[in-house]
């Protein structure tokens, strides 16, 4: 079964810092992209940005540029999200997903996603 | 503010047809293929629709998914009960928005 699974909820202060896993199993790790995407408490969607495990080649929204660092590690199969100083503002739900790609077919989605990891950032 | 552009809500009632609608702009839906999401209560959401109207394996063919210029829209016919659920049009953005937005998504209740 193809599938992303990552790690349990967190509860930091600000100021910490924290990294978050998705492993993916069942399928080639290194030959699908891997994004991360933010729904904060009620709200909507939003890419954060992705990286290719084959290569590591990364890109981020401009909105979390310089803010969240994303990483993986092929040998383990596993896909990163980091923060150096968590705000109050993190606080949300962090989906890992896969896109999957075929220009012929003209196929662009993220199909699988991971269950999603709670982070909350309180004093 | 989300690049594109949902109605919050809608509504319908068993065995209803309903539609969401999802504006964009040329460097999004206008030049690019348009996903759609279904995000059930609390879970994660689930890919429904790809490359504006394709379903994939095990997505009733009740759901289904257009494209006209800079605009999308998804149907649902035959509204169930365990439809009632926030949906999310997406699509690649060729400007510095992206590479991919999201709509705000839209609150779909079944009354």
């Amino acid at each position: 079964e193809v599938q992303l699974v990552q790690s349990g909820a967190e509860v930091k202060k600000p100021g910490e810092s924290l990294k978050i896993s998705c492993k993916g199993s069942g399928y080639s790790f290194t030959s699908y992209w891997i994004g991360w995407v933010r729904q904060m408490p009620g709200k909507g969607l939003e890419w954060m940005g992705i990286i290719y495990p084959g290569d590591s080649d990364t890109r981020y929204s401009p909105s979390f540029q310089g803010q969240v660092t994303i990483s993986a590690d092929k040998s383990i199969s596993t896909a990163y999200l980091q923060w150096s100083s968590l705000k109050a503002s993190d606080t949300a739900m962090y989906y890992c997903v896969r896109r999957d790609y075929d220009s012929s077919l003209g196929l662009d989605a993220f199909d699988i996603w991971g269950q999603g990891t709670m982070v909350t950032v309180s004093s | 503010q989300s690049v594109l552009t949902q109605p919050p809500s809608a509504s319908g009632t068993p065995g209803q047809r309903v539609t969401i609608s999802c504006s964009g702009s040329s460097s999004n839906i206008g030049s690019n293929t348009v996903n759609w999401y279904q995000q059930l209560p609390g879970t994660a959401p689930k890919l429904l629709i790809y490359s504006n109207n394709q379903r994939p394996s095990g997505v009733p063919d009740r759901f289904s998914g257009s494209k006209s210029g800079t605009s999308a829209s998804l149907a649902i016919s035959g509204l169930q009960s365990e439809d009632e659920a926030d949906y999310y049009c997406a699509a690649w953005d060729d400007s510095l928005n992206g590479p991919w937005v999201f709509g705000g998504g839209t609150k779909l209740t079944v009354l």
